[in-house]
């Protein structure tokens, strides 16, 4: 079964640039979550998706990140302009449909650097 | 708002040494998940625990949850140098009702051959 894919993996732009992360779930997972993960930290949750609806992004910086999921499948991320304390890595993972205590299934990250 | 504070935040120990990291939280968890995350790769879940004093057992590796379901510990046992890597618990925060994990800070663990 294949894993959770994202990319580019790696990622450098300057300040007030803007940047895109790509994420595709494992099939059949309802659930999609973007996560920030600044170094040697725990992640921290920007968005969740339940299919294509957001159950939660209150910790979401919507004046300069944005998240959709079209059609329930894969999703995109966007920093819009990207400020230096965005560099950190980006998590995307998915989890099935499952009330409490489900696994979530982590893709490798994209690691962005902003200079 | 609902933290989980991991002890130690770093740990360096030889091979064979015995370890135990802290998961710390003054709230109730329905569940705690315990996580290990390798440099460059994402999160792999090693456990799952649900019930107040569960006790698991995976190889050298011994997890509890605390009996108010507000704390929980990972106990190694004689480490290795693949042990190596971020340990993080994650805890279920609404009861179920949205999947959402909350993540403790992360306990970066080297294990030196």
């Amino acid at each position: 079964e294949a894993g959770v894919a994202q990319s580019p993996r790696y990622k450098i732009i300057e300040k007030r640039q803007s940047v895109a992360f790509w994420c595709n779930p494992i099939s059949g997972h309802a659930t999609l979550y973007w996560y920030q993960q600044i170094l040697g930290q725990g992640p921290k949750l920007l968005i969740q998706f339940q299919n294509n609806g957001v159950v939660d992004d209150s910790q979401l910086p919507k004046d300069r990140f944005s998240a959709e999921r079209l059609k329930g499948v894969d999703s995109t991320l966007k920093i819009q302009p990207a400020k230096l304390e965005d560099s950190a890595v980006y998590l995307c993972a998915s989890s099935l449909e499952k009330l409490g205590g489900s696994e979530q299934f982590f893709g490798p990250g994209t690691r962005l650097t902003v200079l | 708002t609902q933290l989980l504070e991991q002890s130690p935040q770093f740990l360096s120990i030889q091979e064979g040494e015995n370890l135990t990291v802290y998961c710390n939280s003054s709230s109730v968890f329905s569940s705690l998940q315990w996580y290990r995350q390798e440099p460059g790769e994402g999160p792999v879940l090693l456990v799952t625990v649900v019930t107040g004093g569960e006790v698991k057992k995976l190889k050298r590796l011994t997890f509890q949850f605390g009996d108010a379901r507000k704390d929980s510990s990972l106990h190694i046992t004689a480490a290795q140098p693949g042990d190596t890597g971020l340990y993080l618990c994650a805890g279920d925060a609404e009861r179920g009702a949205t999947n959402k994990l909350i993540f403790g800070t992360g306990t970066l663990l080297a294990v030196q051959p």
